[in-house]
């Protein structure tokens, strides 16, 4: 059975650095094909992806927020984490991480982190 | 990027009515589609998957068509249950991109 959950802040100052960790089991980010992604959704907005990272280390980035955004995998804690810099209001919402494969995008959810970005 | 524009943006129908939402693709996406349902508060669910497949325990009510760059999402007689908002998401490219949602209520 696959499972991820998210960790981190619930509050951040603008211009901090956000850091959110996704737990998972079920599976290993040591086999092929296998990666972690990163979505947000500000409140009553819509879903936005913002990174991926597979199991060979290849990492993709949302384009505008790329400059700011770092995901890293620590395979031996079946852990991802995702850094952003420089929080802004507008960073507030809800952060997901999600598995995905070559063949199966985004199938598992995590429960999500509420992060409120604000002074 | 490829866009995602789905519509409507929100949609009032009775309990057994059939719902269609729509999804376009701005470049041929093949079936590279994901339709995820989301209940307030909750995270995103998987309800269809490269366009037409229906995953895994979901009600054969849910279904899903479609190829390159127009696809419709369809519930066949819309339950109680079934009020949420839901989401097209194409994985053909990176950067992955979502629809805008489509909020669905009761009449």
């Amino acid at each position: 059975q696959i499972t991820l959950k998210e960790s981190g802040p619930t509050l951040v100052k603008p211009t901090q650095t956000l850091s959110l960790t996704c737990t998972f089991s079920g599976f290993s980010l040591t086999t092929t094909g296998v990666g972690v992604a990163w979505i947000r959704q500000p409140p009553g907005k819509a879903l936005e992806w913002l990174a991926l990272i597979y199991w060979n280390d290849n990492k993709s980035y949302s384009p505008s927020l790329q400059s700011r955004l770092a995901i890293t995998k620590d395979t031996s804690k079946n852990q991802v984490v995702l850094t952003m810099t420089d929080a802004d209001p507008v960073d507030t919402g809800t952060y997901y991480c999600a598995h995905t494969t070559a063949l199966r995008f985004l199938s598992h959810w995590g429960q999500g982190n509420l992060v409120t970005v604000s002074s | 990027d490829i866009q995602m524009t789905q519509s409507p943006s929100s949609l009032s129908a009775s309990v057994g009515d059939r719902v269609t939402i729509t999804c376009q693709a701005s470049q041929d996406i093949s079936d590279y589609l994901n339709w995820f349902q989301q209940k307030p508060g909750k995270a995103p669910k998987v309800l269809i998957y490269d366009a037409s497949n229906l995953e895994t325990g979901v009600p054969s009510r849910f279904s899903g068509s479609g190829s390159g760059t127009d696809f419709t999402f369809t519930i066949t007689s819309l339950q109680p249950e079934d009020i949420a908002t839901y989401y097209c998401q194409q994985y053909r490219n990176v950067p992955l991109t979502f629809g805008g949602g489509t909020k669905l209520e009761i009449k």
